[in-house]
C-alpha cells in the first residue's frame, strides 16, 4: 500500500529561522515521483517540485532544498531564512504507475503541515 | 502556464439542492481529478477521469457523480447536496508525459 505521513501539523517560526517540513513515504513499486505543493491561505495548491525516484540529488531552489532520501524513505523540505510570505499548508505527496489504467498515475497525499511565520 | 479555472470561488446552496461544480484546463491534460479538502482530513480523491467520458471512483465517491464530455472540462455533481458536503472542493488536471498535478484555486462550498 501506499502512504504519504507529515507528522508535523503545525509548525510556527519566527521570520529568518530556518525550518524542516518532514514527509515520509510508503510504497513497494521502485519506480514512483514525490512531490511538494504549497497552499496559501488564498487556497490554491502551487507545484513546487518533482522528484523521481532514481534521482536521489537533493536540488535547491533560492531558499528551498529538498533533501530525497530512499534508505530513511523520507522527502524533507527546508526553507532557508523563512519569511512572512512562506505562512501556508504545505502538503507532499507520492505518485505511483496504476496496475490497471495504462499511462495513468494514482496520487497519495499527506496531510499537510501549516506553516506560520511570524514577523 | 497551465491554467486550471473553477466556475466559482465560493457557492451557498440548500440542502437537497443539485449542485454542479465545473473545472475546466487549457493544457489539453488527459486526466483530470476532484478532491474534496476539509481541516485535519487533507485532499481526498473524489472522482478522476483518465480520458474522455471515462470516469473512475475515488476513496469517497458516495453521494457524487462526474461528467467529461470534453477533455478540457471536468464536472462534478452532487445530486442532492447535503450539509456534510460542505467542504473545500480542488479540481486538478495532469499530462500523461509529465507526472505533477495542476490545481485549480478551488470552490468553497457550504451547504446550509
Amino acid at each position: 500500500a501506499q502512504k504519504v505521513t507529515q507528522a508535523q501539523t503545525e509548525i510556527s517560526v519566527v521570520e529568518k529561522e530556518d525550518v524542516t517540513l518532514d514527509c515520509v513515504y510508503e510504497t513497494r513499486d521502485t519506480t514512483y515521483y514525490l512531490f511538494w505543493y504549497k497552499q496559501p491561505p488564498s487556497g490554491e495548491l502551487v507545484f513546487l517540485i518533482r522528484r523521481n525516484s532514481f534521482d536521489e540529488q537533493n536540488e535547491i531552489s533560492g531558499r528551498y532544498s529538498w533533501n530525497f532520501q530512499k534508505s530513511t524513505s523520507s522527502f524533507n523540505f527546508t526553507i532557508t531564512a523563512s519569511q512572512v510570505v512562506d505562512s501556508a499548508v504545505y502538503f507532499c505527496a507520492l505518485s505511483v504507475r496504476s496496475q490497471r489504467i495504462y499511462n495513468f498515475n494514482k496520487f497519495y497525499f499527506g496531510s499537510g503541515t501549516k506553516l506560520n511565520v511570524k514577523p | 502556464d497551465v491554467k486550471v479555472t473553477q466556475s466559482s470561488r465560493y457557492l451557498v446552496k440548500r440542502t437537497g439542492e443539485k449542485v454542479f461544480l465545473e473545472c475546466v484546463q487549457d493544457m489539453d491534460h488527459e486526466n483530470m481529478f476532484w478532491y474534496r479538502q476539509d481541516p485535519g482530513l487533507g485532499l481526498r480523491l473524489i472522482y478522476f477521469s483518465y480520458d474522455v467520458k471515462m470516469k473512475e471512483k475515488g476513496d469517497i465517491p458516495e453521494g457524487y457523480s462526474v461528467s467529461r464530455e470534453k477533455k478540457e472540462r471536468f464536472s462534478l455533481i452532487l445530486e442532492s447536496a447535503s450539509t456534510n458536503q460542505t467542504s473545500m472542493y480542488l479540481c486538478a488536471s495532469r499530462s500523461t508525459a509529465y507526472n505533477e498535478q495542476f490545481f485549480g484555486p478551488g470552490t468553497r462550498l457550504t451547504v446550509l
